[in-house]
């Protein structure tokens, strides 16, 4: 069966750098992945979808990448800020009318 | 953009009553919306997918007399717990599928705090 992997649990970094959280995933490349953000007791918040023909999609400060060849995401937020900290999640979907599949998501906490 | 929303967003009911949990898109409509448990500092697990004026479609695990879904309109699905136990204690997240998207993007509501006594 497929499987999705976020390899940090958790991560701390110093305000101002970049943080950057990975996903693998096995077997077969999806259709598209996403990346979403939850907030503690809160539904997740999507953020970015990157498909599979793509190597690197921008948004603000957010930037992910999709290497097939790798089976893996990254996805980086550049100048972090504390208001950054939150769990984010990777999703792969693998066509329009299949269920998404979450990682286990990376705790991020901003210290200022 | 895409607004979903859930209500109530906490409930605390005695041990054998039903909850009923309602699930809104609010500014598009939702021929498919999804219903997810969470559990504490866990992902997200898919429970059902609910299809407009159709059957839900359980995953394995799921028993579906238990957990009751009704999609009976393109913006409002509802899932109902049936005789609640606390281990049905939980966090569930709805979502809906923009089909308008060209992404099939998801959009979640904010999710309802089941507590079972």
């Amino acid at each position: 069966s497929q499987k999705i992997e976020q390899n940090s649990e958790a991560l701390n970094i110093q305000e101002g750098k970049t943080a950057t959280l990975t996903c693998n995933y096995t077997n077969y490349s999806p259709a598209y992945l996403q990346w979403y953000r939850q907030d503690p007791g809160r539904g997740p918040v999507f953020l970015l979808l990157i498909r599979e023909n793509e190597k690197e999609k921008r948004k603000e400060r957010l930037k992910v990448t999709f290497d097939t060849t790798l089976k893996q995401s990254l996805f980086h937020i550049t100048a972090s800020q504390p208001a950054d900290s939150a769990t984010y999640l990777c999703a792969l979907v693998y066509s329009s009318a299949s269920k998404i599949i979450f990682g286990s998501g990376t705790r991020l906490s901003i210290r200022p | 953009g895409a607004v979903v929303s859930q209500h109530p967003s906490r409930v605390i009911c005695k041990s054998g009553t039903s909850v009923k949990i309602e699930c809104r898109s609010l500014d598009f409509q939702a021929t498919t919306m999804f219903w997810y448990r969470q559990f504490p500092k866990k992902s997200l697990m898919l429970m059902a997918t609910s299809n407009e004026g159709s059957k839900a479609t359980y995953e394995q695990g799921v028993e579906k007399d238990k957990f009751l879904i009704n999609h009976a309109s393109l913006t409002l699905s509802t899932l109902t717990v049936t005789s609640a136990h606390p281990e049905d204690s939980s966090f569930y997240i709805c979502s809906a599928r923009d089909g308008g998207s060209g992404t099939d993007t998801q959009y979640f509501g904010p999710g309802t705090r089941l507590t079972v006594l």
